[in-house]
């Protein structure tokens, strides 16, 4: 069975701070694919990023950054000099290959006071 | 040029109600699935239909009927409507059935049930 844990159900930073978003997983696949989702206030859910397991590079997209370590089953994503449009809740994903079935963590809600 | 769509966007009735939801997506993908979001923002997959065929079916009441009449659509029917079944219903959909695809949501529909 698969797992996401994202700890941290809320946080709160002042525009333009660093803040990382936490996602731990849990699988016994060997291939396996991890994505981040975004959900903005209006509600709808949009795609971020998209990382398979045998790629352990970091990627980084403008002042998004994802830092993907599988010695420690994380793929933790940061956002650099933040603003308030990042305010958002932010969902990580697990999907194994061969399973087309995405398992979502719980989310974290990110707050940027302005 | 909506790539998933989804009516209602709200839809608020009466416990005991038999309602339905619509769900097409215009991007000529194979698979469509839906998701449902309880209060607490947790996402859990439903349903998952590739070419009409039924895919994944989780642990969901059988009052929960999808029904697929094309590639494009996936519609959602609920008998018996409980008060339990509040919640945000997300139709997603994804090229194929491959781990790596990524799914392409809806707007989403809000279901409350009085």
């Amino acid at each position: 069975a698969q797992k996401v844990t994202q700890a941290q159900t809320e946080i709160s930073v002042v525009e333009k701070e660093d803040v990382t978003l936490d996602c731990v997983y849990e699988t016994r696949d060997t291939t396996y694919y991890l994505f981040w989702y975004k959900q903005p206030p209006s509600g709808e859910l949009v795609f971020l990023i998209r990382r398979n397991s045998f790629d352990e590079q970091n990627e980084i997209s403008g002042r998004y950054s994802w830092n993907f370590q599988k010695s420690t089953s994380s793929f933790n994503f940061t956002i650099t000099a933040s603003q308030v449009v990042d305010s958002a809740v932010y969902f990580c994903a697990l999907s194994p290959l061969g399973n087309e079935k995405l398992t979502f963590g719980t989310g974290t809600r990110l707050t940027i006071i302005p | 040029d909506t790539a998933v769509s989804q009516t209602p966007k709200y839809l608020v009735t009466q416990m005991g109600n038999d309602k339905s939801i619509k769900c097409e997506q215009n991007l000529g993908h194979d698979t469509m699935y839906w998701y449902k979001q309880d209060s607490k923002k947790f996402l859990k997959i439903m349903f998952s239909y590739n070419n009409k065929e039924l895919i994944i079916n989780e642990t969901v009441p059988n009052r929960f009927s999808p029904k697929s009449p094309d590639k494009a659509h996936l519609n959602l029917h609920i008998n018996s409507l409980e008060l339990g079944d509040s919640a945000v219903y997300f139709c997603a959909s994804s090229q194929g059935l491959a781990a790596a695809d990524e799914q392409f949501f809806g707007p989403g529909t809000r279901l409350t049930v009085l």
